[in-house]
């Protein structure tokens, strides 16, 4: 299996704030990597895909980067409908696998 | 508009069986694969299998081969995910979501584009 890690598991930050969530694979993935976002008692939502590519009608301000095992999401200006938890998932290897999220907190 | 929409919450005692649906519509059924994810309560994401509607051909994680069952009905466009003898750990919210499939070679290579609003299933004495 490729194992996910994501950190931090939480942070707290201030809207206007740039946020940087990490995900770290346990060996490389050649950029198949999406992000989602979730927030409380909803479905996730796909905001990025190979890494860097913005779903359709996702903010700019969302953004992605990363090769080999090291990939980050970045919130350039943090709104007040951005705090959620944010999970990655590697589709590198057919045994699909999420990180454990990062939960993303209003200071 | 994409959309999918799933069974509601169900509340069964262990050793009964349960199949939820997932029915799909606003683009070709058929021609996407569809998958379902667990959510434990508190905890994070976990997929556990595709469907391709169209022929039924389906992939299952090692983790949950054997416990469920996916399959799929393209006559109403819908994916159902089934127990045959549900325990409390299967106590869990379940989404389905489309899968976009970027392997050529291999299908079950690929992400999440459209999401259920989610079956809360309880499986408790």
């Amino acid at each position: 299996d490729i194992q996910m890690t994501q950190s931090p598991s939480s942070l707290s930050a201030s809207v206007g704030d740039r946020v940087t969530i990490t995900c770290r694979a346990s060996q490389g993935i050649s950029n198949s990597l999406a992000w989602y976002q979730q927030k409380p008692g909803k479905a996730p939502k796909l905001l990025l895909y190979a890494a860097s590519r913005l779903e359709s009608g996702v903010p700019s301000r969302f953004s992605g980067s990363g090769s080999g095992t090291d990939y980050t999401l970045t919130i350039s200006s943090l709104q007040p409908e951005d705090f959620a938890t944010y999970y990655c998932q590697q589709y590198y290897s057919t045994l699909l696998t999420f990180g454990g999220g990062t939960k993303v907190e209003i200071k | 508009e994409v959309q999918l929409v799933q069974s509601g919450a169900e509340v069964k005692k262990p050793g009964e069986s349960l199949k939820i649906s997932c029915k799909g519509s606003g683009y070709s059924f058929t021609s996407y694969w569809i998958g379902w994810v667990r959510q434990m309560p508190g905890k994070g994401l976990e997929w556990m299998g595709i469907i391709y509607p169209g022929d039924s051909d389906t992939r299952y994680s090692p983790s949950f081969q054997g416990q469920v069952t996916i399959s799929a009905d393209k006559s109403i466009s819908t994916a159902y995910l089934q127990w045959s003898s549900l325990k409390a750990s299967d106590t869990a919210m379940y989404y389905c979501a489309r899968f976009l499939s970027v392997g050529a070679a291999v299908a079950d290579l690929g992400y999440f584009d459209y999401w259920g609003q989610g079956t809360l299933v309880t499986v408790s004495s």
